[in-house]
């Protein structure tokens, strides 16, 4: 079946510019996470949603950040006013119920995301 | 705040070589691990995850050993072959969902 999905690819964007990501994750699962993975550097949690409820966005680096999921399967973030320390990969990944447990997290590709 | 340490950062092998990566948590109250292959442009590709109560997983040539009271994971691949070449991710959960991942191991198998 279909894994975890993210468009675009690559963004290149000119510092202050609005930007939008998207992920789909694998159908049917409950939980979504957005990660930030800046070059050479693991990645690092920004936001989980439980279906359309973001139950923790206490990773996210500002307010210019912000992370929505309305319907419970599509996930948008969005970056306002963007700046050259926000360039990095951006991460989605999936898990089938509520993110406890032993199930494990499935990433999609990222956005690789360029700030100039 | 958990810390996850990964040494080394790289490793370059022949073919054939047995691969050993280690891994390096300050915060032994974890709920599991899990070693994670990225390759580039690609995603996370979950390769084996190790429960807080278990010492080893095994998965064909690969082999990874948890030691959750002295804060260690050891990722052993027998055998390496080209296609091994990626960057290998740990990870730590805590009692909740959020992932702490190193840094990563960078391997390059040359044929």
């Amino acid at each position: 079946g279909a894994g975890v999905s993210q468009s675009p690819r690559y963004k290149v964007a000119k510092r202050g510019q609005d930007v939008a990501l998207r992920c789909d994750p694998i159908s049917g699962h409950v939980s979504l996470f957005w990660y930030q993975q800046a070059l050479g550097q693991g990645p690092e949690f920004l936001t989980y949603f439980q279906n359309e409820a973001q139950l923790d966005k206490s990773g996210l680096p500002s307010d210019r950040f912000f992370a929505e999921r309305p319907e419970g399967s599509v996930s948008t973030l969005k970056i306002q006013r963007t700046q050259q320390e926000d360039s990095a990969v951006y991460l989605c990944a999936s898990s089938r119920t509520s993110g406890g447990g032993i199930e494990t997290q499935y990433f999609g590709p990222g956005t690789r995301l360029l700030v100039l | 705040k958990q810390e996850v340490t990964q040494i080394p950062a790289a490793l370059s092998v022949p073919e054939g070589e047995n691969l050993v990566l280690n891994c390096s948590f300050t915060d032994s109250a974890i709920y599991n691990l899990q070693w994670f292959r990225q390759d580039p442009g690609k995603g996370l590709t979950s390769l084996l995850l190790i429960q807080s109560s278990q010492r080893e997983q095994t998965s064909g040539r690969l082999n990874a050993s948890l030691d959750k009271s002295s804060g260690r994971s050891t990722l052993y691949i027998a055998a390496s072959q080209p296609g091994d070449s990626a960057t290998y991710l740990c990870a730590v959960r805590p009692r909740d969902y959020k992932l702490s991942f190193g840094a990563g191991t960078t391997v390059t198998v040359r044929a």
